[in-house]
């Protein structure tokens, strides 16, 4: 069956680089996307594709079945939901890793 | 200009009412999405629609349906309401397999 594969939790000091790992069994998807989700408030996506890519903070490596999200000096502000997601001929999502930032 | 706009923003109700939600997208998309966020804060896919076609989830009590009007519009209607349908729901759309863009949310209250 396809699927998408996250860790459920991350937990993270402040200021430290964070990784959110994702992998999958979809034969035929190529790209990754990466979606951040504050409970209550509209998804957005923060990175996606088919190579390793950087937009601000959020990097993303990528390999064939799987990517990474990092998250370079992580703040509190960035407690959220975080999704990963790849696309065959239509979009699967991951179950979402909850990141946590330790006080 | 809003990409993704849902109505109502709140809609609290009594248990056994049918309501429903409306979703509309104005990025010209061919695929449109709703997702609940269940009690621990996750999203979970309910419904996706793409010109006509229609892909359900199972796990969906089928109280739930989509309707769409044209491709610009996906409502859920959801029928005889339970105390555990309370969530938040959020439409999205998308081109079939580029970013999806979600509207704000419809925190749903059943009473």
């Amino acid at each position: 069956k396809d699927q998408v594969f996250q860790p459920s939790t991350v937990a993270s000091s402040e200021g430290a680089v964070v990784e959110i790992f994702c992998n999958h069994s979809v034969s035929n998807a190529y790209n990754f996307f990466w979606y951040l989700h504050f409970p209550g408030c509209a998804p957005r996506l923060l990175v996606k594709g088919s190579k390793p890519s950087q937009q601000g903070r959020y990097n993303m490596t990528y390999e064939r079945f799987s990517s990474s999200l990092l998250i370079l000096q992580v703040r509190e502000a960035d407690a959220a939901v975080y999704y990963c997601a790849v696309c065959d001929d239509k979009i699967i999502f991951g179950k979402g890793t909850r990141l946590h930032i330790l006080p | 200009d809003t990409a993704v706009s849902q109505t109502p923003k709140y809609l609290v109700t009594q248990m056994g009412n049918d309501k429903s939600i409306k979703c509309e997208q104005n990025l010209g998309h061919d695929t449109m999405y709703w997702y609940k966020q269940d009690s621990k804060k996750f999203l979970k896919i309910m419904f996706s629609y793409n010109n006509k076609e229609l892909i359900i989830n199972e796990t969906v009590p089928n109280r739930f349906s989509p309707k769409s009007p044209d491709k610009a519009h996906l409502n859920l209607h959801i029928n005889s309401l339970e105390l555990g349908d309370s969530a938040v729901y959020f439409c999205a759309s998308s081109d079939r397999k580029d970013t999806q863009y979600f509207g704000p949310g419809t925190r749903l209250t059943v009473l």
